[in-house]
């Protein structure tokens, strides 16, 4: 059984349109939670962390709900520069990030 | 403004060769990592380091050496490759080893193992 599991998507939305990832989690002990972007060919990077009260930076809000042990991210009024892959990340112990395997999301104009 | 950097960023090898994919972070970051992203199968942890002088398997480990003599320096050895390990590699560092702190990655390394 996969630690994280995600919709692989893809997600194809206009320009303005709010989208909503979900991403699982395995483990009940998991410790951290991120999401990650990734564009094509490049390198993950950190979008924001997750924390138990939820959070948002700008248009980006991320909530963890840890009894039913999953993770969202919702993106309002998206823009083309929104089109990436995100990636839902959870740490077991402090060593260990497990990855998801990633959400495509393409914004259309 | 260097980070991560990994080389090569290609590489073809044919099934048996060896070869070390290099990654140096000039940023005195504690944690060193090594991820291979397979299509469909996400990033998976190959070996870890929280500092020099210590490694760790990751889930992945099979086929891979690593060793971390420096707190910059974290190489990986295929010491004979096979196809399955084609793949993109990334080295990932992090200042703390908790879990709780960002992850920052190499621009990656594309190998091809004939």
């Amino acid at each position: 059984r996969k630690e994280v599991e995600q919709d692989p998507g893809p997600f194809n939305v206009p320009e303005g349109a709010t989208v909503a990832f979900n991403c699982t989690y395995s483990n009940s002990a998991s410790q951290s939670f991120f999401w990650y972007r990734q564009d094509c060919r490049k390198e993950p990077k950190l979008l924001m962390s997750v924390y138990s009260s939820g959070n948002e930076d700008g248009r980006f809000t991320a909530q963890l709900n840890r009894a039913s042990q999953y993770i969202s991210l919702l993106i309002r009024d998206s823009k083309l520069s929104d089109s990436a892959t995100y990636l839902c990340v959870v740490t077991l112990t402090g060593n260990q990030f497990y990855f998801g395997t990633g959400t495509s999301l393409t914004v259309i104009p | 403004n260097a980070g991560v950097t990994q080389t090569p960023k290609f590489q073809v090898l044919k099934t048996g060769q060896s070869m070390t994919l290099q990654c140096a972070q000039d940023m005195n970051h504690e944690y060193m990592s090594w991820y291979r992203q397979d299509p469909g199968m996400g990033l998976r942890l190959i070996h870890y380091s929280v500092g020099a002088g210590i490694t760790d398997q990751g889930e992945v480990p099979n086929g891979y050496n690593v060793s971390r003599s420096t707190t910059e320096d974290f190489p990986l050895r295929l010491l004979s490759a096979a196809p399955s390990q084609t793949s993109v590699y990334f080295c990932a560092s992090s200042p703390r080893y908790t879990g709780t702190a960002e992850l920052f990655f190499g621009e990656g390394s594309r190998l091809t193992v004939l």
